[in-house]
């Protein structure tokens, strides 16, 4: 029961322009969401989050946008740099089955951004 | 410093044997989690632990048995390894016992089942 979808494994960008990642998320219970970063063989490393409350995010480079009638949140990357190649996972949080102690996170999107 | 330490880093073992990986967080939190990422990707929670004491068990074999010695510990005890039992577990911690916190990952113990 995928709760939280990332439909695209891959995404590859240009260094200077725009990535946009994409994340469903099917629990209307949900009301916190997080991105994640995570480099080969290290741990995800958290990137913006955004509340509910809220339909949009900014921290520098990076925004996350909130759509809660489609049940649908993106990162948006400008402008996008080598370095920030890496898999990039959406995480939900909420009171789902009486608990909002645990993330519940996508399989992630391969970002690859070309010099 | 490392924030959240794991130790091995790697583990190969034989099916039927008994392991145990170490996380140690230095960050002050009170929360501690362990996820295990399977050969499909996902990050699943498995066990968190608050102050020592258990408050997520998912679904999870009783083969696997988590112990928080003390704040900044939670170690993972695998009995009976199995084939499936292969994947990359992470241990992570946080602040508070919320999912509305940051939590903070080590870098994964790869767990290799023979």
């Amino acid at each position: 029961d995928q709760q939280v979808k990332q439909n695209s494994p891959s995404l590859s960008v240009q260094e200077g322009r725009i990535s946009i990642l994409n994340c469903d998320y099917t629990n209307s219970m949900f009301d916190y969401f997080l991105w994640y970063k995570k480099y080969p063989a290290e741990g995800p490393t958290f990137l913006i989050s955004i509340s509910s409350i809220k339909d949009k995010n900014e921290d520098g480079r990076f925004t996350v946008f909130l759509n809660k009638s489609a049940k649908h949140l993106s990162l948006h990357i400008v402008p996008s740099q080598p370095g920030d190649s890496a898999v990039y996972f959406c995480a939900a949080s909420g009171n789902s089955g009486g608990s909002n102690y645990k993330l519940t996170f996508g399989k992630g999107t391969l970002l690859t951004v070309n010099p | 410093d490392t924030a959240v330490s794991q130790t091995p880093k790697y583990l190969v073992t034989q099916m039927g044997n008994d392991k145990s990986i170490k996380c140690e967080q230095n960050l002050g939190h009170d929360t501690m989690y362990w996820y295990k990422q399977d050969s499909k990707k996902f990050l699943k929670i498995m066990f968190s632990y608050n102050n020592k004491e258990l408050i997520i068990n998912e679904t999870v074999p009783n083969r696997f048995s988590p112990k928080s010695p003390d704040k900044a510990h939670l170690n993972l005890h695998i009995n009976s390894l199995e084939l499936g039992d292969s994947a990359v577990y992470f241990c992570a911690s946080s602040q508070f016992p919320s999912g509305y916190n940051e939590q903070f990952f080590g870098p994964g113990t790869r767990l290799t089942v023979l």
